[in-house]
């Protein structure tokens, strides 16, 4: 079972930012946070990863509590094509298995 | 660089078939997990390769079975096809089980009738 909950769904306008959710509350010291998007028909795309930092790239930010139980990805100006669902997932350092959620689907509007 | 490509895209057999999907991951990787995409289950792993070696498998039966080749090629197969079976199959390829990026191809989706 996923070891994440996310809410269902969430709206953003376009150009504004997207800020989704994750809680982790189990989360073990060797589990990383991991986010990746799902476009529809496509297969899952990496968005970022972290362990207890705030990390940033190119496509977006992610802050992670100090207690570790939860975490908020940030896409800072959504487009149109950020429309998508997002999951949050938690894996242990060293392994490729990836549980996946229901993740939270986000539409971005005009 | 070429990314994952999975083949065929689409697939249909009939029930108590069997079907080989093919996943070539990208040039260098030698990590190959495939997962079953289904509305009703959403995304589940079923197994990761590495080095021609299963590293970790997921929760289905043994209808469901795998191989890595020398080139990192992987292939999935599942015996016994049930009408349950009919998904979106998606495979990930990685530098290596530790590498923290997983890139998936566009999957083949296979429908049992």
């Amino acid at each position: 079972d996923a070891k994440t909950t996310q809410p269902p769904s969430m709206d953003c306008a376009e150009g504004r930012a997207a800020n989704l959710p994750c809680n982790h509350s189990t989360i073990s010291g060797n589990e990383y946070v991991y986010w990746y998007r799902q476009i529809h028909s496509q297969g899952p795309q990496y968005i970022i990863h972290g362990l207890k930092n705030n990390e940033t790239n190119e496509m977006a930010s992610l802050i992670i509590t100090e207690d570790r139980k939860s975490s908020t990805l940030i896409l800072p100006h959504a487009t149109l094509r950020d429309t998508a669902v997002y999951y949050c997932i938690v894996r242990v350092a060293g392994f490729q298995k990836l549980v996946f959620g229901t993740g939270t689907r986000l539409l971005v509007s005009p | 660089k070429a990314g994952v490509t999975q083949t065929p895209r689409y697939l249909i057999k009939t029930r108590g078939q069997q079907v080989t999907l093919s996943c070539s991951p990208i040039s260098g990787h030698r990590s190959v997990s495939w997962y079953q995409q289904t509305p009703g289950q959403g995304l589940q792993f079923l197994f990761e390769y590495f080095s021609e070696t299963q590293r970790n498998k997921g929760n289905f039966p043994g209808r469901f079975s795998g191989r890595q080749f020398s080139n990192s090629r992987s292939e999935m197969n599942v015996s016994t096809l049930e009408l349950g079976d009919s998904a979106l199959y998606l495979c990930a390829s990685s530098f290596s089980s530790g590498a923290p990026e997983a890139f998936f191809g566009q999957g083949t989706r296979l429908t049992v009738v």
